[in-house]
């Protein structure tokens, strides 16, 4: 079965630097890739989708990268800030727009 | 603003009680809702792929007759949990594609289901 591991439960960082987290995955290769945002007690946030012919993908201070031959992705934040502070969920199409999502790791930008 | 709305946000019952969870899409038509389950600091488990107008398709391990899904208009699912104990306090989240093969999930805000 797919596995999705995402490389910490935690994450610190200090305000201002670049946060780097990582997904990874076995057993398929997905279509596309996906990141999400998510508050306590909140449903997750759509950000950025990255498909299995791109290498990279940017929005504003967020940058994802796709590499199916290690099926990793890896999603910087650059210039961080404490209001980016959340838990980020990567996400992979597994068929049919099924989504299945790794456990997330939790994000705190400390000023 | 939200596409997808959740309703209630949260509820607190008593064990062996039922209670229904509304998802509604709000400015589009949704064929297929999906229904997920996230206990504290573990990520989202999808329960169930609901479908306008025919059954839901549940995943290995959830059972249909607990947590009965009905997709009956193009915008609206609800999940029932029937007879609730304890271990099903957990936040439940559904979520639609906007647009169909855009991959994009918009999710609802959640619903924090407490059985005392």
């Amino acid at each position: 079965s797919q596995k999705i591991e995402q490389n910490s439960e935690a994450l610190n960082i200090q305000e201002g630097k670049t946060a780097t987290l990582t997904c990874n995955y076995t057993n398929y290769s997905p279509a596309y890739l996906q990141w999400y945002r998510q508050d306590p007690g909140r449903g997750p946030v759509f950000l950025l989708l990255i498909r299995e012919n791109e290498k990279e993908k940017r929005k504003e201070r967020l940058k994802v990268t796709f590499d199916t031959t290690l099926k990793q992705s890896l999603f910087h934040i650059t210039a961080s800030q404490p209001a980016d502070s959340a838990t980020y969920l990567c996400a992979l199409d597994m068929d049919n727009n099924d989504m299945r999502f790794g456990a997330g790791t939790r994000l705190t930008v400390k000023p | 603003g939200a596409v997808v709305s959740q309703h209630p946000s949260w509820v607190i019952c008593k064990s062996g009680t039922s209670v229904k969870i509304e998802c509604r899409s709000l400015d589009f038509q949704a064929t297929t809702m999906f229904w997920y389950r996230q206990f504290p600091k573990q990520s989202l488990m999808l329960m169930a792929t609901s479908n306008e107008g025919s059954k839901a398709t549940y995943e290995q391990g959830v059972e249909k007759d607990k947590f009965l899904i009905n997709h009956a208009s193009l915008t609206l699912s609800t999940l029932t949990v029937t007879s609730a104990h304890p271990e099903d306090s957990s936040f439940y989240i559904c979520s639609a594609h906007r647009t169909i093969n855009t991959g994009e999930l918009f999710f609802g805000e959640g619903s924090r289901l407490t059985v005392l």
